[in-house]
Protein backbone atom coordinates (compact mmCIF):
# COMPACT_ATOMS: atom_id res chain seq x y z
CA UNK A 1 0.00 0.00 0.00
CA UNK A 2 0.86 3.70 -0.68
CA UNK A 3 0.91 6.23 1.81
CA UNK A 4 1.93 9.94 2.21
CA UNK A 5 2.08 11.94 5.01
CA UNK A 6 2.35 15.98 5.31
CA UNK A 7 2.46 16.12 8.99
CA UNK A 8 2.03 20.30 8.46
CA UNK A 9 -1.59 21.13 8.64
CA UNK A 10 -1.33 24.23 8.58
CA UNK A 11 1.76 27.03 8.08
CA UNK A 12 1.18 30.74 8.54
CA UNK A 13 4.15 33.31 7.82
CA UNK A 14 5.12 36.67 7.33
CA UNK A 15 5.39 37.80 3.37
CA UNK A 16 8.79 37.37 1.85
CA UNK A 17 9.65 34.51 4.67
CA UNK A 18 10.84 31.44 3.23
CA UNK A 19 8.70 28.33 3.87
CA UNK A 20 9.38 24.56 3.51
CA UNK A 21 5.97 22.10 3.12
CA UNK A 22 7.27 18.21 4.13
CA UNK A 23 6.12 15.10 2.18
CA UNK A 24 7.41 11.85 3.62
CA UNK A 25 5.68 9.05 1.36
CA UNK A 26 5.49 5.19 2.04
CA UNK A 27 5.84 2.21 -0.75
CA UNK A 28 7.14 -1.19 -1.76
CA UNK A 29 7.63 -0.16 -5.22
CA UNK A 30 10.82 0.85 -6.79
CA UNK A 31 9.92 2.92 -9.25
CA UNK A 32 7.45 5.68 -8.76
CA UNK A 33 6.15 9.26 -9.24
CA UNK A 34 6.45 12.06 -6.69
CA UNK A 35 3.87 15.20 -7.87
CA UNK A 36 3.12 18.37 -5.82
CA UNK A 37 0.01 19.95 -6.73
CA UNK A 38 -1.66 23.37 -5.83
CA UNK A 39 -5.36 24.38 -4.85
CA UNK A 40 -6.03 27.90 -4.27
CA UNK A 41 -8.87 29.23 -3.03
CA UNK A 42 -10.57 28.97 -6.62
CA UNK A 43 -10.40 25.42 -5.77
CA UNK A 44 -9.15 23.80 -8.93
CA UNK A 45 -6.45 21.84 -8.69
CA UNK A 46 -2.57 23.28 -10.35
CA UNK A 47 -0.11 21.20 -10.96
CA UNK A 48 3.38 21.88 -9.54
CA UNK A 49 5.74 19.27 -10.24
CA UNK A 50 6.87 16.11 -11.13
CA UNK A 51 9.52 13.59 -10.41
CA UNK A 52 10.36 10.35 -10.86
CA UNK A 53 12.04 8.10 -8.00
CA UNK A 54 15.22 7.48 -10.22
CA UNK A 55 15.69 11.07 -10.93
CA UNK A 56 16.91 12.37 -7.37
CA UNK A 57 18.16 15.96 -8.22
CA UNK A 58 16.70 18.80 -6.84
CA UNK A 59 15.18 21.01 -9.35
CA UNK A 60 14.63 25.06 -8.66
CA UNK A 61 11.48 26.84 -10.90
CA UNK A 62 12.02 30.63 -9.78
CA UNK A 63 11.03 31.10 -6.13
CA UNK A 64 10.00 27.11 -6.25
CA UNK A 65 12.73 24.41 -5.44
CA UNK A 66 12.00 20.67 -4.68
CA UNK A 67 14.05 18.86 -2.56
CA UNK A 68 13.76 14.53 -3.38
CA UNK A 69 15.61 12.50 -0.48
CA UNK A 70 15.28 9.02 -1.67
CA UNK A 71 16.99 7.50 1.76
CA UNK A 72 14.74 9.15 3.87
CA UNK A 73 11.27 9.11 1.70
CA UNK A 74 11.05 13.06 1.57
CA UNK A 75 10.42 15.06 -1.17
CA UNK A 76 9.80 18.92 0.08
CA UNK A 77 8.48 21.54 -0.90
CA UNK A 78 10.76 25.56 -0.38
CA UNK A 79 8.98 28.62 -1.46
CA UNK A 80 11.36 31.45 -0.98
CA UNK A 81 10.74 34.92 -0.17
CA UNK A 82 6.87 33.89 -0.20
CA UNK A 83 3.92 35.96 -1.21
CA UNK A 84 0.46 36.41 -0.26
CA UNK A 85 -0.30 34.50 -3.98
CA UNK A 86 1.07 31.70 -2.86
CA UNK A 87 -1.37 31.25 0.05
CA UNK A 88 -3.49 27.61 -0.76
CA UNK A 89 -3.34 24.67 0.13
CA UNK A 90 -0.75 22.18 -1.37
CA UNK A 91 -0.86 18.68 -1.91
CA UNK A 92 1.93 16.19 -2.17
CA UNK A 93 0.77 12.93 -3.98
CA UNK A 94 2.55 9.14 -5.00
CA UNK A 95 1.67 7.15 -8.19
CA UNK A 96 2.73 4.00 -8.93
CA UNK A 97 4.85 3.52 -11.94
CA UNK A 98 2.89 1.19 -13.96
CA UNK A 99 3.30 -0.46 -17.33
CA UNK A 100 -0.08 1.24 -18.93
CA UNK A 101 1.14 4.69 -18.02
CA UNK A 102 -1.98 5.57 -16.11
CA UNK A 103 -3.01 5.03 -12.43
CA UNK A 104 -4.62 6.97 -9.45
CA UNK A 105 -2.43 9.44 -7.30
CA UNK A 106 -2.38 8.44 -3.93
CA UNK A 107 -2.63 11.85 -2.26
CA UNK A 108 -1.18 13.22 1.63
CA UNK A 109 -4.02 15.59 3.37
CA UNK A 110 -2.72 18.78 2.12
CA UNK A 111 -0.90 21.74 4.47
CA UNK A 112 -2.83 24.85 4.22
CA UNK A 113 -0.26 27.85 3.70
CA UNK A 114 -1.29 31.45 4.80
CA UNK A 115 0.86 34.15 3.37
CA UNK A 116 0.33 37.41 5.87
CA UNK A 117 1.39 40.68 4.21
CA UNK B 1 -11.70 23.75 -24.95
CA UNK B 2 -8.19 24.16 -23.27
CA UNK B 3 -8.45 22.31 -20.25
CA UNK B 4 -10.62 19.63 -18.72
CA UNK B 5 -14.38 20.63 -17.94
CA UNK B 6 -16.86 19.51 -15.42
CA UNK B 7 -20.52 20.38 -15.06
CA UNK B 8 -22.54 21.19 -13.37
CA UNK B 9 -20.68 23.16 -11.22
CA UNK B 10 -22.61 22.73 -8.49
CA UNK B 11 -25.25 20.11 -7.64
CA UNK B 12 -27.78 20.02 -4.86
CA UNK B 13 -30.08 17.08 -4.36
CA UNK B 14 -32.20 14.91 -2.26
CA UNK B 15 -31.49 12.18 -0.07
CA UNK B 16 -31.93 9.31 -2.27
CA UNK B 17 -32.25 11.15 -5.59
CA UNK B 18 -29.62 9.67 -8.53
CA UNK B 19 -26.75 12.15 -9.99
CA UNK B 20 -25.03 12.31 -12.95
CA UNK B 21 -21.85 14.52 -12.56
CA UNK B 22 -19.63 14.69 -16.57
CA UNK B 23 -16.40 15.12 -16.76
CA UNK B 24 -14.49 16.33 -20.60
CA UNK B 25 -11.19 15.75 -20.55
CA UNK B 26 -8.60 17.71 -22.54
CA UNK B 27 -8.94 16.91 -26.10
CA UNK B 28 -6.33 14.02 -26.94
CA UNK B 29 -5.75 12.49 -23.08
CA UNK B 30 -6.49 8.91 -23.08
CA UNK B 31 -6.69 8.29 -19.32
CA UNK B 32 -9.47 9.95 -17.14
CA UNK B 33 -9.44 9.93 -13.39
CA UNK B 34 -12.43 10.71 -10.67
CA UNK B 35 -11.67 11.34 -7.57
CA UNK B 36 -13.56 12.72 -4.39
CA UNK B 37 -12.15 15.21 -2.23
CA UNK B 38 -14.31 15.90 1.46
CA UNK B 39 -13.62 17.58 4.49
CA UNK B 40 -12.99 14.12 6.79
CA UNK B 41 -11.62 11.76 3.82
CA UNK B 42 -8.95 14.61 1.80
CA UNK B 43 -8.61 13.55 -1.42
CA UNK B 44 -9.34 10.16 -2.72
CA UNK B 45 -8.76 7.78 -6.05
CA UNK B 46 -12.35 6.66 -7.62
CA UNK B 47 -11.58 5.45 -10.75
CA UNK B 48 -9.68 5.74 -14.13
CA UNK B 49 -10.06 4.78 -17.62
CA UNK B 50 -7.95 3.47 -20.18
CA UNK B 51 -9.94 4.01 -23.12
CA UNK B 52 -13.41 3.67 -22.44
CA UNK B 53 -12.37 0.71 -20.14
CA UNK B 54 -11.93 0.60 -16.44
CA UNK B 55 -9.57 -1.40 -15.02
CA UNK B 56 -10.16 -1.40 -11.78
CA UNK B 57 -13.14 -0.38 -9.93
CA UNK B 58 -12.48 -1.31 -5.67
CA UNK B 59 -11.78 2.18 -5.48
CA UNK B 60 -15.49 3.26 -6.00
CA UNK B 61 -17.14 3.90 -2.58
CA UNK B 62 -19.96 1.29 -2.91
CA UNK B 63 -22.39 -0.19 -5.17
CA UNK B 64 -24.48 2.74 -5.75
CA UNK B 65 -21.73 4.35 -7.78
CA UNK B 66 -21.09 3.90 -11.18
CA UNK B 67 -18.97 5.40 -14.26
CA UNK B 68 -18.53 5.00 -18.29
CA UNK B 69 -17.21 6.62 -20.36
CA UNK B 70 -17.66 6.24 -24.46
CA UNK B 71 -16.04 7.36 -27.14
CA UNK B 72 -12.52 7.61 -25.67
CA UNK B 73 -13.78 11.26 -24.20
CA UNK B 74 -16.39 12.34 -22.20
CA UNK B 75 -16.87 10.10 -18.84
CA UNK B 76 -20.06 10.19 -16.21
CA UNK B 77 -20.20 9.54 -12.92
CA UNK B 78 -23.41 8.28 -11.38
CA UNK B 79 -24.47 7.59 -7.82
CA UNK B 80 -27.85 5.94 -6.92
CA UNK B 81 -29.81 6.94 -4.04
CA UNK B 82 -27.29 9.44 -2.76
CA UNK B 83 -26.56 9.63 0.68
CA UNK B 84 -25.33 12.70 3.08
CA UNK B 85 -21.95 10.97 3.21
CA UNK B 86 -22.02 11.44 -0.87
CA UNK B 87 -21.58 14.95 -0.52
CA UNK B 88 -18.42 16.44 -1.82
CA UNK B 89 -16.23 17.99 -4.53
CA UNK B 90 -16.05 15.32 -7.35
CA UNK B 91 -12.49 15.89 -9.27
CA UNK B 92 -12.14 14.80 -12.60
CA UNK B 93 -8.29 14.76 -14.40
CA UNK B 94 -7.03 13.83 -18.39
CA UNK B 95 -3.90 12.75 -18.78
CA UNK B 96 -1.69 11.27 -22.02
CA UNK B 97 -1.13 8.39 -20.36
CA UNK B 98 1.60 7.19 -22.89
CA UNK B 99 2.56 3.30 -22.39
CA UNK B 100 5.52 3.15 -20.48
CA UNK B 101 5.70 6.72 -19.81
CA UNK B 102 4.82 8.61 -16.70
CA UNK B 103 2.59 11.10 -17.38
CA UNK B 104 1.05 13.94 -15.48
CA UNK B 105 -2.45 14.52 -14.11
CA UNK B 106 -4.67 17.94 -15.21
CA UNK B 107 -7.82 18.43 -13.23
CA UNK B 108 -10.62 20.39 -13.60
CA UNK B 109 -12.73 22.24 -11.77
CA UNK B 110 -15.09 19.78 -9.81
CA UNK B 111 -18.40 19.39 -9.24
CA UNK B 112 -19.07 20.46 -5.84
CA UNK B 113 -22.20 17.46 -4.98
CA UNK B 114 -24.65 18.66 -1.57
CA UNK B 115 -27.02 15.85 -0.44
CA UNK B 116 -29.91 17.40 1.81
Amino acid sequence: AQKVTQAQTEISVVEKEDVTLDCVYETRDTTYYLFWYKQPPSGELVFLIRRNSFDEQNEISGRYSWNFQKSTSSFNFTITASQVVDSAVYFCALRRNEGGGADGLTFGKGTHLIIQP
Amino acid sequence: GAGVSQSPSNKVTEKGKDVELRCDPISGHTALYWYRQSLGQGLEFLIYFQGNSAPDKSGLPSDRFSAERTGGSVSTLTIQRTQQEDSAVYLCASSLALRGVSDTQYFGPGTRLTVL
